[in-house]
């Protein structure tokens, strides 16, 4: 199937400072890639929409100003936690949509997800 | 937002016997999936199934569809240790084809050897 890797794995900062986790699609372009968090023993929730040489559209409740995301290229997603605090602690992780053909086939592929300690 | 329910939370059971989980949804959707989750990893993709079908096979699982009552359940037959993860289902955000998905609070099943 279709590789999504995401670096760091893992990363541990100190508060006030910022944090960029990086998305690639390696087999394929994605114009579309989607950032989720996950707390501990919870389910994922999404937090925006990447799309490539726009803008992301955020979910309710998550803050655009902290929660940066670029997507500058087709294989490449960026996701910037600036001023991180230890509440911002989580798991990270990517996604995107997979072409074939020029058809959607619904299936998100998944990153192997950014651990974020913010002492 | 959440859009599914599972259901158990969690599941423990021996190996070489049947784990069933259930996925509830609220909206109309154009499919449903299921993928699995090792603790601290990313997705795994399982199986997805169309609002048009009604039953899915692929290997030892089994997935069913109820979009009358807007329900999934995941039949996972003679598991085995391997198969301890969580479980969850997803559908597409709104029901809307090409956006994201949403997920399930999942299923942690645990099988003991």
């Amino acid at each position: 199937g279709a590789v999504v890797s995401q670096h760091p794995s893992r990363v541990i900062c100190k508060s006030g400072t910022s944090v960029k986790i990086e998305c690639r699609s390696l087999d394929f372009q994605a114009t579309t890639m989607f950032w989720y968090r996950q707390f501990p023993k919870q389910s994922l929730m999404l937090m925006a929409t990447s799309n490539e040489g726009s803008k992301a559209t955020y979910e309710q409740g998550v803050e655009k100003d902290k929660f940066l995301i670029n997507h500058a290229s087709l294989t490449l997603s960026t996701l910037t936690v600036t001023s991180a605090h230890p509440e911002d602690s989580s798991f990270y992780i990517c996604s995107a949509r997979v072409r074939q053909g020029g058809t959607d086939t619904g299936e998100l592929f998944f990153g192997e997800g950014s651990r974020l300690t913010v002492l | 937002s959440q859009q599914g329910e599972e259901d158990p939370q969690a599941l423990s059971i021996q190996e070489g016997e049947n784990a069933t989980m259930n996925c509830s949804y609220k909206t109309s959707i154009n499919n449903l999936q299921w993928y699995r989750q090792n603790s601290g990893r990313g997705l795994v993709h399982l199986i997805l199934i169309r609002s048009n079908e009604r039953e899915k096979h692929s290997g030892r699982l089994r997935v069913t569809l109820d979009t009358s009552k807007k329900s999934s359940s995941l039949l996972i037959t003679a598991s085995r240790a391997a198969d301890t993860a969580s479980y969850f289902c997803a559908t597409d955000a709104g029901g809307q084809a090409g956006t994201a998905l949403i997920f399930g609070k999942g299923t942690t099943l645990s099988v003991s050897s």
